[in-house]
């Protein structure tokens, strides 16, 4: 079946501006992870949804980041007024129940802020 | 919040011998350890996990081990091949919500 999608793949964005990232889960998968990866760095939890809530947005580095997940499937990503340092790959992956279950990973967007 | 480290950052070993990659959490509470598996250009998977009340677990090639008391945790690679070079990360959760990641190892095996 199909895996984790993300779009775009690419996306270059000028300082200032917002950007939107899109994730399309598996189809049945109710826990859905949005993570960050920066250059030689870990994958750094960014937030959590079980169905279209998100019960801790703790992760999320800064105010200008929000997320929501709509009908229990797709899930956006949103950041506000970007920054050069928040040029990363950003990676999406849900998991069945999510818990103590494998996570399918999406193959990321990368952005790049100048 | 957890606090995960992972060393070494990189790892080159002879194609054959045996590779392992440690990490410490910071967290008594956290109960499940996962690995993953990054190939260069494409997504992380997962390729064994560990739960706090098992101390090993093997797969054929690959165990991991836990020690709660010390909170740290291996990754054993054994007969490592040319296709074991990746990127391997642990990671850390204690609800299995929230997941802490190591920073990664990056792993070369010569052949």
């Amino acid at each position: 079946g199909a895996g984790v999608s993300q779009s775009p793949s690419n996306k270059v964005t000028e300082k200032g501006k917002d950007v939107e990232l899109r994730c399309d889960p598996i189809s049945g998968h109710t826990a859905l992870y949005w993570y960050r990866q920066s250059l030689g760095q870990g994958l750094e939890f960014l937030i959590y949804f079980q169905g279209n809530s998100a019960p801790d947005k703790s992760g999320l580095p800064s105010d200008r980041f929000s997320a929501e997940r709509t009908g229990g499937s797709v899930s956006t990503l949103t950041i506000q007024r970007t920054q050069q340092e928040d040029s990363a790959v950003y990676l999406c992956a849900s998991s069945s129940v999510g818990g103590f279950y494998e996570q399918y990973f999406g193959p990321g967007t990368r952005l790049t802020v100048t | 919040g957890e606090n995960v480290e992972q060393h070494p950052s990189t790892l080159s070993v002879q194609e054959g011998d045996s590779a392992v990659i440690k990490c410490t959490y910071s967290d008594s509470a956290s109960n499940y350890f996962p690995w993953y598996k990054q190939e260069l250009g494409k997504r992380p998977q997962l390729i064994i996990d560990i739960r706090s009340n098992v101390g090993e677990k093997k797969d054929q090639r690959i165990a991991v081990t836990l020690n709660k008391t010390a909170k740290h945790f291996s990754l054993h690679i054994t007969e490592t091949q040319p296709e074991d070079s990746a990127v391997y990360f642990c990671a850390a959760s204690i609800t299995g919500n929230q997941f802490y990641f190591g920073t990664g190892t990056s792993l070369t095996v010569i052949p």
